[in-house]
């Protein structure tokens, strides 16, 4: 089956610094790749969603110039937050989907961020 | 866009007991609707998922079923045991895979030994 990895699986930084988390396809070529946020006990909220080769698309609400997106290839995306502040601790999961004629999301293994 | 109300937030059932878990939908247009199980921590996993031409899905203890007229979709757990208790998510998507999940609210599903 399709598999998604996520990197790191958790990450302390300190406040104003930048961070980066990766979303690996692993055995298929992922054309578009979706990073969501999870605040606890709280439901996925869709932040962007990126094409390989072409800018994300960003929800209302959320600031392109800090959480900066890269698909430069068919199986790798990133997420950096930028000058990161206690309010951007929270868990973030990309899902991957492929177009092959069927809708298929498979989620990475989630990111537990933590500014302090 | 679309939105997806999902009740009831928090559900207690007795082992053996059935669990429903209801979600409504706001765009007509979507046509694929995934259920999800998250246990604390990790990633959500996908468990049964229905489209829109069709009005129910079985797999083994749990069933989906949908009513496009009303725009609603429910899961339905049946013969619950310790392992089901996670937090639920129902979600709807319109097109072919280009767009992201709208998720609902999510259910914490308890299941009383």
């Amino acid at each position: 089956g399709a598999v998604v990895s996520q990197h790191p699986s958790w990450v302390i930084c300190k406040s104003g610094t930048s961070v980066k988390i990766e979303c690996r396809s692993l055995d298929f070529q992922a054309t578009t790749m979706f990073w969501y946020r999870q605040f606890p006990k709280q439901s996925l909220m869709l932040m962007a969603t990126s094409n390989e080769g072409s800018k994300a698309t960003y929800e209302q609400g959320v600031e392109k110039d800090k959480f900066l997106i890269n698909h430069a290839s068919l199986t790798l995306s990133t997420l950096t937050v930028t000058s990161a502040h206690p309010e951007d601790s929270s868990f973030y999961i990309c899902s991957a989907s492929a177009h092959e004629g069927r809708v298929g999301y498979t989620f990475g293994s989630g990111t537990r961020l933590t500014v302090v | 866009g679309e939105n997806v109300e999902q009740h009831p937030s928090t559900l207690s059932v007795q082992e053996g007991d059935s669990a429903v878990i209801k979600c409504t939908y706001s765009d007509s247009a979507s046509n694929y609707f995934p259920w999800y199980k998250q246990e604390l921590g990790k990633r959500p996993q996908l468990i049964i998922d229905i489209r829109s031409n069709v009005g129910e899905k079985k797999d083994q203890r749990i069933a989906v079923t949908l009513n496009k007229t009303a725009k609603h979709f429910s899961l339905h757990i049946t013969e619950t045991q310790p392992e089901d208790s996670a937090v639920y998510f129902c979600a709807a998507l319109w097109g072919g895979g280009a767009d992201g999940l709208t998720f609902g609210k999510g259910t914490h599903l308890i299941i009383q030994p």
